[in-house]
């Protein structure tokens, strides 16, 4: 089993709308989450961190639930540059600090 | 702030060869470098962590004799793929962290393809 799972998409979305998936992670002792934004061919950029009692940045809004091991993101109102792919990154902080990429989801926001 | 460049950001080479990769942190000091690679429509995987001075410390299943590490500044960490084959043609990618801070920042990569 990968440490963090990921549905990869794509995720087609009509611009406007609300798209949301989740993550999995299989590490119960994992200290910190996040989530990043790749566009095709570039490094990843951090897009949020995810804390336990929920966040929300502009659209996006990140859940974390540690007994059931997931982290969702959620978009609202999507634009045509909300398209890439979202990593969901895991840190175990006992491990020195190495981030765990799952392997992403592909979103398409289409006019 | 926050900045960390790569170079080159693309290489062609053939089979057998060696290639450098400079990982630079440009306005800050990094105690810790990571290198990533990432293989198409894959994610990134670990391939080591260096630490200014130290010896990298490479991931399971990543040949250190074939991946040298060297991180001989606080702002340069330097990855060389020693005889590169096709397989080894993939993206690299390295970040640079401060300190014990999580955050790390990620350079724009390399990607590099061996004929």
């Amino acid at each position: 089993r990968k440490e963090v799972e990921q549905d990869p998409g794509p995720f087609n979305v009509p611009e406007g709308a609300t798209v949301a998936f989740n993550c999995t992670y299989s590490n119960s002792a994992s200290q910190s989450f996040f989530w990043y934004r790749q566009d095709c061919r570039k490094e990843p950029k951090l897009l949020m961190s995810v804390y336990s009692s929920g966040n929300e940045d502009g659209r996006f809004t990140a859940q974390l639930n540690r007994a059931s091991q997931y982290i969702s993101l959620l978009i609202r109102d999507s634009k045509l540059s909300d398209s890439a792919t979202y990593l969901c990154v895991v840190n175990g902080k006992a491990a020195g600090n190495k981030l765990t990429f799952g392997g992403g989801t592909r979103v398409l926001v289409k006019p | 702030g926050a900045v960390v460049s790569q170079h080159p950001s693309w290489v062609i080479c053939k089979s057998g060869t060696s290639v450098k990769i400079e990982c630079r942190s440009l306005d800050f000091q990094a105690t810790t470098m990571f290198w990533y690679r990432q293989f198409p429509k894959q994610s990134l995987m670990l391939m080591a962590t260096s630490n200014e001075g130290s010896k990298a410390t490479y991931e399971q299943g990543v040949e250190k004799d074939k991946f040298l590490i060297n991180h001989a500044s606080l702002t340069l960490s330097t990855l060389t793929v020693t005889s590169a084959h096709p397989e080894d043609s993939s993206f690299y990618i390295c970040s640079a962290s401060i300190g014990n801070q999580e955050t790390q920042y990620f350079g724009p990569g390399t990607r590099l393809l061996v004929l």
